[in-house]
């Protein structure tokens, strides 16, 4: 099984500014099958990235991912406060499916 | 466009038993592999289990291997989630959600998300 590491654990930023969250594997993740989720409280999580760096249909491009092999990113490049929320990493390169166990970005 | 409606958690005993449904709309359903999600309170995302598209193939998280069974009926677009044996610690939301094909049996990202049911484990 791969285990996701994410850090770090709270990002404490304000509007405008930059994010940048890691996303660690324990071991390669096949293909950089590597997918970024945001959730909100009392809300389903919603897909941002997948493929590691493809954003999904509908989201802004102040998101970016990056990364390979077990080393992987999200950037967010100028927060809107909409942004604030918690972000998990998730591999699909191999089975069992398994997600890092998120960042929170919170408003400083 | 997408959507899952999850439905059927509530508060059952430990030991107890219950069924999940997800009703699904806006896509063929019939075409995609689809999964069970949850999140304990407070807690991240843990994947449950998987079928594919045409029921031929599950695959389960090994904490719930023997106790859920996943199942769907394409004619009526709804993909289940039997839960037995039922222990506190499957106390969480189910989400259901939509995977993409993948060359990796059994693996997908998930596109789209239901709202979430919750099931409460307690006596």
């Amino acid at each position: 099984e791969i285990v996701l590491t994410q850090s770090p654990g709270t990002l404490s930023l304000s509007p405008g500014e930059r994010a940048t969250l890691s996303c660690r594997a324990s071991q390669s993740v096949s293909s950089n099958y590597l997918a970024w989720y945001q959730q909100k409280p009392g809300q389903a999580p919603r897909l941002l990235i997948y493929a590691a760096s493809s954003r999904a249909t509908g989201i802004p491009d102040r998101f970016s991912g990056s990364g390979s092999g077990t080393d992987f990113t999200l950037t967010i490049s100028r927060l809107e406060p909409e942004d604030f929320a918690v972000y998990y990493c998730q591999q699909y390169g191999s089975s069992p499916l398994t997600f890092g166990g998120g960042t929170k970005v919170e408003i400083k | 466009q997408v959507q899952l409606v999850e439905s059927g958690g509530g508060v059952v005993q430990p030991g107890g038993s219950l069924r999940l449904s997800c009703a699904a709309s806006g896509f063929t359903f019939s075409s995609y592999g689809m999964h069970w999600v949850r999140q304990a309170p407070g807690k991240g995302l843990e994947w449950v289990a998987f079928m594919r598209y045409d029921g031929s193939d599950k695959y389960y998280t090994d904490s719930v291997k023997g106790r859920f069974t996943i199942s769907r009926d394409n004619s009526k677009n709804t993909l289940y989630l039997q839960m037995n044996s039922l222990r506190a610690e499957d106390t969480a939301v189910y989400y259901c959600a939509k995977g993409v094909p993948n060359p990796v049996a059994g693996t997908s990202y998930f596109q789209h998300w239901g709202q979430g049911t919750l099931v409460t484990v307690s006596s």
